[in-house]
């Protein structure tokens, strides 16, 4: 079955500080990993997008890793700010053009605190 | 435009209303996809369209769900005889054929249904 989970669900931490998310998944085939930031009654946003041959990718303080092996990415924030309290939502597309392709896992919640 | 708008931002209907619920996808993308998010951040998939014709539609709720794109006019989403386990925030997204395949996702619709 194709899933995708991620850990923590929530996570606080103080404004400066940086913090990891993890995303696990079972998807198969497999084509491209992405990391969304979804603010509060707004729509995901892209941060970064992987294939299976990119193991890092990086986007201003936010840097994704991949390890197509053991189906794990990660998402690390450095030097957190305030606006970066949000749900950040790993995805993970099997490919197909137009159809039903995206697995989305069920977010961590972050919030930074001054 | 080069963002996918989402019309109107919050909806709300009694039990056993009519919802409508439109989408502008960017111009140029010849996919457009629409979720529904309910509780705990899960997307549903309901139903993609490549251009004006139904692509996927695995998702969607057979009884009363109905969606369109009709060439020069908002894509819509249309519930009839709506329940209460209907509300959410509804997501359009769109994407163009592309080594991604990419998806922009609206700023979404709630619906509340009462």
């Amino acid at each position: 079955k194709n899933q995708v989970e991620q850990s923590p669900q929530s996570l606080i931490i103080l404004e400066g500080k940086n913090c990891t998310l993890q995303c696990n998944y079972t998807v198969s085939p497999f084509s491209n990993l992405r990391w969304y930031k979804q603010d509060t009654g707004r729509g995901p946003v892209s941060l970064t997008i992987m294939t299976f041959s990119e193991n890092t990718k990086s986007n201003g303080r936010y840097t994704a890793t991949l390890d197509a092996d053991t189906k794990q990415s990660s998402l690390h924030i450095t030097a957190s700010q305030l606006s970066d309290s949000a749900s950040y939502i790993c995805v993970v597309s099997d490919g197909q053009t137009g159809a039903n392709n995206l697995f989305f896992g069920t977010g961590t919640r972050l919030t930074v605190i001054p | 435009g080069e963002e996918v708008a989402q019309t109107p931002k919050h909806l709300v209907r009694g039990e056993g209303q009519k919802a409508k619920l439109y989408c502008a996808p960017i111009k140029g993308h010849s996919y457009v996809f629409w979720y529904q998010q309910v509780l705990k951040n899960e997307f549903k998939f309901l139903i993609s369209f490549q251009n004006e014709n139904v692509f996927d539609e695995t998702g969607m709720p057979k009884e009363r769900f109905s969606a369109k794109c009709l060439p020069n006019s908002p894509c819509s989403l249309e519930i009839q005889a709506t329940k209460l386990e209907d509300s959410a925030v509804y997501f359009c997204a769109s994407s163009q054929v592309t080594t991604y395949n990419e998806q922009f996702f609206g700023p979404g619709t709630r619906l509340t249904v009462l």
